[in-house]
């Protein structure tokens, strides 16, 4: 059975910081990985769909990578700024009618 | 365009009672899936329709749950006799097609409370 993990579960970080995301997952055979982001009392936004065959993609000041024979992929967001303070999730896409398995997420606080 | 939508954002209900979350994908799109997240934790998979037909009903906890989507367009899932435990929000994503290259989009759920 897929697990995700991510690490850590939350950060605090002064404005203007680079910061790296993780997600670590059991089974390699994975489709595509997304990561996602999550407001309060919304739904997710979709960031950055890596797949499987792709090293890293790029949107703006983020950077996902992904290493599907180690199980892990990052996001790499630079130049933080308080409104990516967020709850970021990362979620794989196994086997299977396209369904994707969440980790639990990294809690974000970016302050001024 | 519009997205994803849901009604009602929130519900409560009494333990016991019998519940309906509705979803309107958006227009156009094939595949349609629905998670539920506890508070706290990533969103887990409860069942997937590609149009009409539900393909993949795994991650529904038990038969308390039902989902459809008859005309392959809005969908309802319907919780009988709500227990505690079903307190979570309930989202659904929707996709332009089967296939890794399509993102899911998800609406913004419905947050449901049984007391």
């Amino acid at each position: 059975k897929q697990e995700v993990t991510q690490i850590p579960a939350a950060l605090s970080v002064p404005e203007g910081e680079n910061l790296v995301l993780n997600c670590s997952f059991t089974d390699s055979a994975i489709y595509n990985l997304q990561w996602f982001r999550q407001d309060p009392g919304k739904g997710l936004t979709s960031l950055l769909l890596i797949q499987s065959s792709q090293r890293e993609q790029t949107s703006g000041r983020l950077n996902a990578s992904l290493d599907k024979s180690s199980g892990r992929s990052t996001l790499y967001i630079a130049a933080s700024q308080p409104g990516d303070s967020a709850t970021y999730l990362c979620a794989v896409e196994g086997t299977g009618f396209q369904k994707l398995v969440f980790g639990t997420g990294t809690r974000l606080l970016v302050s001024p | 365009g519009a997205g994803v939508s849901q009604s009602p954002r929130y519900k409560v209900a009494k333990r016991g009672q019998d519940v309906a979350l509705r979803c309107d994908p958006i227009s156009g799109h094939v595949s349609l899936f629905w998670y539920q997240q506890a508070l706290g934790q990533g969103p887990e998979f409860l069942t997937y329709f590609q149009n009409e037909a539900q393909l993949d009903k795994s991650g529904l906890p038990s038969d308390r749950f039902f989902a459809e989507r008859p005309e392959g367009s809005v969908s309802t899932l319907k919780i009988q006799r709500t227990q505690q435990e079903d307190s979570a929000v309930y989202l659904c994503a929707s996709s332009l097609a089967r296939g890794t290259l399509y993102e899911q989009y998800f609406g913004p759920g419905t947050r449901l409370t049984v007391t």
